[in-house]
């Protein structure tokens, strides 16, 4: 089972960091976690992965558990044009499972 | 550097009429991937390439859906005849693993802006 589970949806206010939890409990040793946005009409933009330590990209913060059972995305500033579905994914044999996301509600 | 291209960006059809739809993936990327999502869903993945091969279509329903990529660069993606039930959003997607491309764990794909097919 290579699901994931996310709250369907989630609000938070502009400027204020936003934090997007992801249960992948099964997930094995050698697989990453991705995370991706859709905003509405386009394709789904890549943001970060990672596979035991915690990451930092110029978008968000991946924290990752310890025994690696959740996780957790961070968008330190949320702005308006953060308003998008956020999709936790784990890779098996190069193969995404995207569940439904969470849609993420910034409002000024 | 450009992005995935696909096109056209809408369509809107027929049952039992065909449609196509065509990807350039990213320049270099050897694989290449088409998803299909339904209105609030997350993409699903209808077929994988490596090159010019498909290495797994276990998802691609082949009475009606195939595909091909000839020169493992661009590809396509027809739907014959088409049913009302495929009215969906297609996504192409490229991605150029390390290592063992099969056995990686790690594959950041990037995505098209996908085409939207309506079947009325």
């Amino acid at each position: 089972d290579a699901k994931t589970t996310q709250p369907p949806s989630m609000d938070c206010a502009e400027g204020r960091a936003a934090n997007l939890p992801c249960n992948h409990s099964t997930i094995s040793g050698n697989e990453y976690v991705y995370w991706y946005r859709q905003i509405h009409s386009q394709g789904p933009q890549y943001i970060i992965h990672g596979l035991k330590n915690n990451e930092t990209n110029e978008m968000a913060s991946l924290i990752i558990t310890e025994d690696r059972k959740s996780s957790t995305l961070i968008l330190p500033h949320a702005t308006l044009r953060d308003t998008a579905v956020y999709y936790c994914t784990r890779i098996n044999f190069n193969k995404f499972y995207f569940g439904s996301g969470t849609k993420l509600n910034v409002k000024p | 550097e450009a992005g995935v291209v696909q096109s056209p960006r809408y369509k809107i059809i027929e049952k039992k009429q065909p449609v196509a739809f065509w990807c350039n993936p990213i320049s270099g990327h050897n694989t290449l991937y088409w998803y299909r999502q339904n209105l609030g869903q997350g993409p699903e993945l209808l077929i994988r390439y490596e090159n010019e091969e498909a290495v797994d279509d276990s998802q691609l329903p082949k009475d009606r859906f195939s595909a091909e990529r000839l020169k493992g660069v661009d590809s396509t993606l027809k739907i014959q005849p088409a049913e009302l039930g495929d009215s969906a959003v297609y996504l192409c997607a490229s991605s150029s693993p390390e290592g063992l491309a099969i056995h990686t764990s790690t594959d950041t794909q990037y995505f098209g802006p996908g085409t939207r097919l309506t079947v009325l």
